[in-house]
């Protein structure tokens, strides 16, 4: 079985604080692995895709673990604006069923 | 501007009376795909299509129906809605497939069904 999971949170944490968070997924023979950003009753928007070698965006840094199945999602300097729903999403290939898998996604809320 | 326009924002009707959420891109994306967002389910997928007249049942499909007979716009067709099927809907699209491609999504359709 196909799956991923992500601790639901919230994560309350202070302005300006570094919040990491962590997405386990089943199958070893994933493809693709990317992080959305939802905000409440809004369409999710890709933050970044993430790449064997890790990669960073600005404040984002994105890393995949192979060997443990699992990616990170790491938020340095925290703002107000990053109060969201993080998706972690897996792609094992192909359309539908089997291929693109969300997670139920991890709840960030940033406390002045 | 490029985008992914699903109509309408919200939607509330009745047991039984037919009703389609509509799904329209400007990309020119060949992948479209609808999903449903329920409390404590995420996004599960309903049905997705990698192209012109070609549909697939994704995770949910029971009580939808979807067509593409172009390229531009994917349908949800909810022949005969129940409550369980108040949800959240959101409709996708993705240049070629969705494996290591950027998805595009409407702003979501809020269906009530009393």
């Amino acid at each position: 079985r196909k799956e991923v999971e992500q601790d639901p949170g919230p994560f309350n944490v202070p302005e300006g604080a570094t919040v990491a968070f962590n997405c386990t997924y089943s199958n070893s023979a994933s493809q693709s692995f990317f992080w959305y950003r939802q905000d409440c009753r809004k369409e999710p928007k890709l933050l970044m895709s993430v790449y064997s070698s890790g990669n960073e965006d600005g404040r984002f840094t994105a890393q995949l673990n192979r060997a443990s199945q699992y990616i990170s999602l790491l938020i340095r300097d925290s703002k107000l604006s990053d109060s969201a729903t993080y998706l972690c999403v897996v792609n094992w290939g192909g359309g539908g069923a089997d291929g693109l898998t969300f997670g139920k996604g991890t709840h960030l809320i940033i406390q002045p | 501007e490029a985008q992914v326009t699903q109509n309408p924002r919200y939607l509330i009707t009745v047991t039984g009376k037919k009703l389609t959420v509509t799904c329209s891109q400007n990309m020119n994306h060949e992948y479209m795909s609808w999903y449903r967002q329920d409390p404590g389910l995420g996004l599960r997928q309903i049905y997705y299509s990698m192209n012109v007249e070609v549909t697939d049942k994704g995770d949910v499909p029971e009580g939808y129906k979807v067509s593409r007979k172009e390229k531009r716009n994917f349908p949800l067709i909810l022949e005969s809605p129940s409550p369980n099927q108040t949800s959240l809907y959101f409709c996708a699209s993705s240049p070629a497939g969705a494996a290591n491609e950027k998805l595009f999504f409407g702003s979501g359709t809020q269906l009530s069904v009393l």
